[in-house]
């Protein structure tokens, strides 16, 4: 089967400006999550969707960030604006009952 | 506070010497456990899993791990690493009815040839 894809790989900006990212999960895969891995941490769960409706966004930074789940499949995160601790790699992952897949993920260089 | 602990944070080994990376809990609930890799620059794999019975598992690669309930822990071993196998090793938890997966900081294995 296909895996998570997330889009882009790489992503470079500057201080306070914006930046989006993109997940397609596994068809069929009711739950999606978002996580961010900050080098030399564990994945931290920045939200969790039911199909189109949030579980958890009790971690994400909501002055600063937002999720959507359009149609209960694809999903984009975006940070506006950018701060220098938000460098990480940012992880999506979908999961039918518990088998998890994870995406690749987006490195962000926030500079 | 809930919490996955992994105390090796960088673990050094030779090629066929035997491996295990410990990973503690502090849930007061049933957990369900797991144990993912990531080589470099590749996503996440997981390994193997514990969800109920038998508490030694096997997973791919020849890993394996041993929940210990009184312990709270689920350690990894591996009983003759290879140079393949230098990558991070995460411990992760979640709660029994809950999806979300709650990582550990993670363990560093470099195997040297």
């Amino acid at each position: 089967e296909a895996g998570v894809a997330q889009s882009p790989r790489y992503k470079i900006i500057e201080k306070r400006q914006s930046v989006a990212f993109w997940c397609n999960p596994i068809s069929g895969h009711a739950t999606l999550y978002w996580y961010q891995q900050i080098l030399g941490q564990g994945p931290k769960l920045l939200i969790q969707f039911q199909n189109n409706g949030v579980v958890d966004d009790s971690q994400l930074p909501k002055d600063r960030f937002s999720a959507e789940r359009l149609k209960g499949v694809d999903s984009t995160l975006k940070i506006q604006p950018a701060k220098l601790e938000d460098s990480a790699v940012y992880l999506c992952a979908s999961s039918l009952e518990r088998g998890y897949t994870f995406g690749s993920g987006t490195r962000l260089t926030v500079v | 506070a809930q919490s996955v602990s992994q105390h090796n944070h960088h673990v050094i080994l030779s090629e066929a010497a035997s491996l295990e990376l410990g990973c503690n809990y502090s849930y007061g609930g049933t957990v369900n456990l797991f144990w993912y890799v990531q080589y470099p620059g590749q996503h996440l794999q997981l390994l193997l899993k514990y969800f109920s019975g038998d508490p030694l598992v096997k997973g791919i690669k020849g890993f394996e791990a041993e929940f210990i309930k009184s312990k709270f822990s689920f350690n990894l071993r591996k009983p003759s690493v290879q140079w393949s196998d230098t990558a991070e090793y995460f411990c992760a938890v979640t709660l029994t009815g809950a999806n979300n997966l709650f990582f550990g900081t993670g363990t560093r294995l470099t195997v040297i040839p």
